[in-house]
């Protein structure tokens, strides 16, 4: 099977800017969630999708949103840059058991950076 | 909530040491535990899982026990390889499905 896939892999913005990135999980899987990676605050969980419907969100700000398609891609839009959202934005995707935690597995990624 | 504190880095190896990389974690009921690998300009790879007490992940040399009345699950291999240089994630997951990371521990195996 194919792994989870991400586009773009990198991307470089404007303050001020709003981007979309996208997220194609492992086939047969329904969960997709989305991780901020940075030097300072670590790997940090900002929300998860299931079956078209957020089912977990973290502690980030409103111009942070996600969305998830019914064939489950999804796709994490950011309004409004900052140059403290420069990251790296992983994707990770389990088959969404609902009783319990699963394995996620992850994609390699986009690199944001702002400027 | 919940937490993960790992051991500091980084960690300098000679090829064919031992290693350890100590992980202890806060959680509210039965976690599973994990350990991801991520190698330079790439995603997280998963290592090994633990889902119960007393359960030991193992991959690649690599093995991890879950230890609930330490509330610990550190990883260990015998004897490293220059290609194991990586940083090393431990994380946990609730029933709410999402992963909590510790800081990361960063490896570094010399021939």
């Amino acid at each position: 099977k194919a792994g989870v896939t991400q586009t773009p892999r990198y991307l470089i913005k404007t303050r001020g800017q709003q981007v979309t990135l996208s997220c194609s999980p492992i086939s047969g899987h329904r969960s997709v969630s989305w991780y901020q990676q940075t030097p300072g605050q670590g790997l940090q969980f900002l929300f998860e999708y299931f079956s078209e419907t957020q089912r977990n969100k973290g502690n980030f700000p409103g111009r942070f949103s996600g969305r998830q398609f019914s064939n489950s891609r999804s796709e994490m839009n950011v309004s409004t840059l900052e140059l403290g959202d420069s990251a790296l934005y992983l994707c990770a995707s389990t088959d969404g058991g609902l009783e319990g935690p699963d394995t996620q597995y992850f994609g390699p990624g986009t690199r944001l950076t702002v400027l | 909530g919940n937490s993960v504190t790992q051991m500091e880095g980084p960690v300098t190896l000679s090829e064919e040491a031992f290693l350890t990389i100590n992980c202890t974690y806060t959680a509210t009921g039965y976690p599973s535990l994990f350990w991801y690998v991520q190698y330079p300009g790439e995603g997280l790879q998963l290592l090994l899982k633990a889902t119960k007490a007393d359960d030991k992940g193992s991959n690649k040399g690599f093995e991890a026990t879950y230890r609930k009345e330490t509330t610990s699950f550190h990883l260990e291999k015998g004897s490293v390889q220059v290609s194991d240089s990586a940083v090393y994630f431990c994380a946990l997951s609730d029933s709410a499905r999402q992963l909590t990371f510790g800081s990361g521990t960063q490896l570094t195996v010399l021939p």
